[in-house]
């Protein structure tokens, strides 16, 4: 079974100030997937970044940017430049590769993330 | 393009009652998933369809249940309704096909059983 753990239920920032939110999983399998999602006040959940676990490079986004160590099963989101916008709950998530079928994923339970005027 | 979309976005229930939530996927998207978020908690996988079979199952008791039609749109069914099955219920699109695995999300159907 695949486990995700979120450790940090809240956390604050200063605008323009950076922040790193933490993610540990457990999983036996060798191709998966990793996710940070964005769950702002409205509901809607948008992917904020990926990561496949076979690239040792860390993925990137604009000011998205992720620590993923394989080995320690750990995949942590850095937040550069926090904006306002981007205060909203952060779920990290793990996904088995099922070819052909699609993907099932299995989320951590969220860190609300406040960015401070 | 319209994203995912879901129906209704509230509802009360009472226990003992029967729901069904509705979603339309992406257009394009093959793949749907269903997933329950109870309040302070992450998104738990009911459910996963693709070209109308169902591809994967969560650990979820008998009384849920879902289909997928031909158009991809899907419904997910729970009956015997319980008070812990409050919740919002968040459906999710994919193409289904061999990718790099990016749910898209509606905005949810918030559930209340009294």
């Amino acid at each position: 079974a695949q486990t995700v753990t979120q450790s940090q239920p809240e956390m604050s920032v200063q605008e323009a100030e950076t922040v790193t939110l933490s993610c540990t999983y457990d999983t036996s399998e060798s191709n998966y997937y990793l996710f940070w999602y964005k769950q702002p006040p409205s509901r809607q959940m948008i992917l904020v970044i990926r990561q496949e676990a076979y690239k040792q490079q860390n993925a990137t986004e604009n000011r998205f940017s992720v620590n993923f160590q394989k080995a320690a099963k750990s995949f942590s989101l850095k937040i550069s430049d926090s904006q306002l916008g981007d205060t909203a709950m952060y779920f990290c998530a793990f996904m088995k590769v099922f070819p052909d079928t699609g993907n099932q994923f299995y989320f951590g339970t969220g860190t609300s993330l406040t960015v401070i005027p | 393009d319209a994203g995912v979309t879901q129906s209704p976005t509230h509802l009360i229930k009472t226990r003992g009652q029967q729901v069904t939530l509705r979603c339309s996927p992406i257009s394009g998207h093959k793949s749907v998933s269903w997933y329950q978020q109870v309040l302070g908690q992450g998104p738990q996988f009911i459910f996963q369809y693709y070209e109308k079979e169902e591809r994967g199952r969560g650990n979820f008791p008998d009384r849920f249940s879902a289909r997928q039609f031909p158009n991809y749109s899907s419904e997910l069914n729970v009956n015997a309704l319980l008070l812990g099955d409050s919740a919002l219920y968040l459906c999710a699109s994919s193409r289904g096909d061999f990718n790099t695995g990016e749910l898209f999300f509606g905005e949810g159907s918030r559930l209340t059983v009294l």
